[in-house]
Formats: C-alpha cells, sequence, structure tokens
C-alpha cells in the first residue's frame, strides 16, 4: 500500500480556494487516488477519485501531475461548513491491496 | 435503501465485558471494513472481508474478531473489553469493482469504564 503524507492542518477564509496537497511517492501504476471528507462525529463521505491528470465533480477537483507522485484536492470558495478533516488514499483493487487505510488526514478549518 | 448501518450508536461497557457492535449494508457490497478512530486520530483499519466467509486482519486486530456469514452482515466482536477500546467504531462497505467508493456507517461510540 502506497504511503501518504498530508499536512496535519490548514487555515482558510470563507471564499477563499483551498489547495491540500497530498505525497505519495511510491503509488503503483494500478493505483488510484481517492479523498474523502469527515464531519465531527461522523464516517468520512467520497469526495473525488482519479488516476491522472485533472479531475472535477461539483464539488471539487483533482490535479495529479504526470510523475503521479502527488496530487492536489481543490476545493473552490470554501465555506464555514467545509470545515473538516480530509483524507487521500491510494489504492487499487488489485492483488492484496483489497484494504482501505486511512492516514492522519488534514484538517481544514475555515474562518469567518 | 438505507446504505450501511449500524447499532448501536453508543454503548457503555465495564471492563472484561464482551459486546457485539452490528453492520448491516443493503446494496450488496462485497467489501466490508471496521474502523476504529480514537479522539483527533486518524482511522485504523481493524479488520474486512472481501465476501460472505472471507475476513482478513487490519492494521489493529487484537481485541476484536468478525465474521461474515452473509454479505449484508459483519458484526465485530469485543471480547473482555479493556479501556484502550474505548473509541468511535466505524463500519464501511463498497463494491467488489475496482476503484468505487466506499460507503460508511454513522458509527458507534463505545466507552469502556
Amino acid at each position: 500500500l502506497a504511503k501518504t503524507t498530508q499536512p496535519i492542518s490548514m487555515d482558510s477564509y470563507e471564499g477563499q480556494e483551498v489547495n491540500i496537497t497530498c505525497s505519495h511517492n511510491n503509488i503503483a501504476t494500478n493505483d488510484y487516488i481517492t479523498w474523502y471528507q469527515q464531519f465531527p462525529s461522523q464516517g468520512p463521505r467520497f469526495i473525488i477519485q482519479g488516476y491522472k491528470t485533472k479531475v472535477t465533480n461539483e464539488v471539487a477537483s483533482l490535479f495529479i501531475p504526470a510523475d503521479r507522485k502527488s496530487s492536489t484536492l481543490s476545493l473552490p470558495r470554501v465555506s464555514l461548513s467545509d470545515t473538516a478533516v480530509y483524507y487521500c488514499l491510494v489504492g487499487a483493487l488489485s492483488g492484496s491491496a483489497r484494504q482501505l487505510t486511512f492516514g492522519s488526514g488534514t484538517q481544514l478549518t475555515v474562518l469567518p | 435503501n438505507a446504505g450501511v448501518t449500524q447499532t448501536p450508536k453508543f454503548r457503555i461497557l465495564k471492563i472484561g465485558q464482551s459486546m457485539t457492535l452490528q453492520c448491516a449494508q443493503d446494496m450488496n457490497h462485497n467489501y466490508m471494513y471496521w474502523y476504529r478512530q480514537d479522539p483527533g486520530m486518524g482511522l485504523k483499519l481493524i479488520y474486512y472481508s472481501v465476501g460472505a466467509g472471507i475476513t482478513d486482519k487490519g492494521e489493529v486486530p487484537n481485541g476484536y474478531n468478525v465474521s461474515r456469514s452473509t454479505t449484508e452482515d459483519f458484526p465485530l466482536r469485543l471480547e473482555l473489553a479493556a479501556p484502550s477500546q474505548t473509541s468511535v467504531y466505524f463500519c464501511a462497505s463498497r463494491p467488489r469493482q475496482q476503484n468505487t467508493e466506499a460507503f460508511f456507517g454513522q458509527g458507534t461510540r463505545l466507552t469502556v469504564v
């Protein structure tokens, strides 16, 4: 399983764009990159997933450079309700990588 | 379609007691997971299952047992509860297809005193 490294915490203000970067230097060829969001006292919720280049949905964008050793979750115009922990996961369903392993995540605090 | 349902939501146990945390999903997912989350920390994988009759250990399996007799249910058993098992427990499931999202339950908050 590829190990991921994220900042422990980030602060932002309402209306700003927030970028959270995740490092995954030993990502394997079959691995996808997935981000989850967790609010206090709730289970994590899927945000976005990608393999390479850029993926965008109604919530966020995910930027993955050509070497795939890092990825950046971009949240446009954050609001107070985006305050949460964001987890980056790397893995695939092939071989032994059936586990879904979370790192420590990034605590994003959005300030008024 | 209820998704992933965990019961109970809260429980207080005395040291040495046993209990079973229930998890059920109605999405016909093959893969199911149990996590624990200590205050201010990330999720630690306890056990997981890739289908009925198949279970495997995660990162922190000691003190826990699981079974998977049906696709829908994945109970987590605590034997001889200890204060170190005070945590919030989350169950999750996802389809077998490659790189699909996982769905989580609302959690069970367990306190061992």
